[in-house]
């Protein structure tokens, strides 16, 4: 079975400041990852998605991801964090014919002015 | 246009009732899911159907009934409502299971 880990549950950083937030996955079989975001009120939308292809993923927003094989990792940055960019956000694992998608517990990303 | 969206968006009722949440998705996906995400944002997936059928029935009380009267559209029935049902519900679906899934918008439902 398929199960994900997110460091830290809330993450603080300030405007312009680097975002990273951790994803550790585990998988017998090659993985498919994903990454969400939540905003407040809001439903989930997909930010970006590894399925076997290139190993750095860029998605939505600025932000992107790299699939490290070898460190079972899926870590989400941006560069420069916006006030925008304050949410909840999700990591999921899947593989090759799964019925469901496994999710992490969320990390609440805080911006500080 | 919504590609995943849900009725209503919030849901007041009393313990005791008897309650329903419509989803319909437009995206031509084959699988639907619901979810209930409890007050400290945990996702937890309540079902599943593929082509109409059930393939994942997690651990949920039975009050607790899905319907699938077509591929576009999955709705959840609670009876008997309790305080612990209080939370957000979300419809989601997929082209195929275990894929990538499109959320709607939710329903938090309150029960008092």
């Amino acid at each position: 079975a398929q199960s994900v880990t997110q460091l830290g549950s809330h993450v603080s950083v300030s405007e312009g400041a680097l975002v990273l937030l951790r994803c550790n996955y585990s998988s017998s079989v090659p993985p498919y990852l994903f990454w969400y975001v939540q905003y407040p009120n809001q439903g989930l939308q997909l930010l970006l998605k590894y399925t076997s292809a290139a190993t750095l993923v860029k998605g939505i927003n600025g932000f992107e991801a790299e699939f490290k094989k070898s460190e079972t990792s899926f870590h989400l940055t941006k560069p420069s964090a916006h006030m925008s960019d304050a949410a909840e956000y999700f990591c999921a694992v899947s593989v090759q014919g799964a019925q469901k998608l496994v999710f992490g517990q969320g990390t609440r990303l805080t911006i500080n002015p | 246009d919504t590609a995943v969206s849900q009725t209503p968006k919030y849901l007041v009722t009393q313990m005791g009732n008897d309650k329903s949440i419509k989803c319909e998705q437009n995206l031509g996906h084959d699988t639907m899911y619901w979810y209930k995400q409890d007050s400290k944002k945990f996702l937890k997936i309540m079902f599943s159907y593929n082509n109409k059928e059930l393939i994942i029935n997690e651990t949920v009380p039975n009050r607790f009934s899905p319907k699938s009267p077509d591929k576009a559209h999955l709705n959840l029935h609670i009876n008997s409502l309790e305080l612990g049902d209080s939370a957000v519900y979300f419809c989601a679906s997929s082209q195929d299971p275990g894929y990538e899934q499109y959320f709607g918008p939710g329903t938090r439902l309150t029960v008092t």
